[in-house]
């Protein structure tokens, strides 16, 4: 049972465009959803994260969109670069009270390519 | 300040071998998980230990065994191993519940079961 859903598996984008990566939750006990970036050969690395008390959260180029009611999260980078080309996930926590002790759910991924 | 280390880093092994992975924090954290991670899968929680001394089985843990040895280290062991746990293996740690959620993860062990 896939709990969070990521779409789309791979994407290709040109230097300056937007790269946008879209995940979607059932369980409505997750309240911290952080999207994990991964370059070959290395572990993931927290990029951003948003807790659902906000339906926005952007650092640098990067952006968190959150829709509480349709379950879903999206991210977007603007202004990609060459750099930027990794492979993200997203996640979902359910991060307070309960025995869950912070598991995290991951997305299946998104390998994201921009091209010079 | 090395974070989270893995070792080893490649592994391949023959179908029925057992082995362990090591994984170690240096950043004082209570929790640490074990994930797998295979294309399209994204990564799967194998097992956790929520503190010193606990574990608990993730959502994957058929085949694996883990050992909370001390608050720094955290291994996971395969008895008998078999191609389908070919896989990219991550350890992570985080403070503890409720507390700095954000996940370290280590560099990952590639493991090839033939």
């Amino acid at each position: 049972q896939q709990q969070v859903k990521q779409s789309p598996q791979s994407l290709i984008v040109q230097k300056g465009g937007i790269s946008i990566i879209n995940c979607a939750y059932e369980n409505t006990a997750f309240d911290y959803f952080p999207w994990y970036q991964q370059f070959p050969g290395k572990g993931p690395a927290l990029l951003i994260a948003i807790r659902p008390d906000v339906s926005e959260k952007k650092e640098g180029r990067f952006t968190i969109s959150f829709n509480k009611s349709a379950k879903q999260f999206s991210l977007h980078i603007m202004d990609s670069q060459p750099g930027d080309s990794a492979t993200y996930f997203c996640a979902a926590k359910k991060d307070a009270g309960g025995t869950s002790y912070g598991k995290l759910t991951f997305g299946q991924g998104t390998i994201l390519t921009v091209h010079p | 300040n090395a974070g989270v280390t893995q070792t080893p880093k490649f592994q391949v092994l023959k179908t029925g071998q057992s082995m362990t992975l090591q994984c170690a924090q240096d950043m004082n954290h209570n929790s640490m998980y074990w994930y797998r991670q295979d294309p399209g899968m994204g990564l799967r929680l194998i097992y956790y230990s929520a503190s010193e001394g606990t574990t608990d089985k993730g959502e994957v843990p058929n085949g694996y065994n883990v050992s909370r040895l001390n608050k720094r280290e955290f291994s996971l062991r395969l008895e008998s191993a078999a191609p389908s746990q070919t896989s990219v293996y991550f350890c992570a740690s985080r403070a503890g519940q409720g507390m700095n959620t954000e996940a370290f993860f280590g560099q990952g062990t590639r493991l090839t079961v033939v």
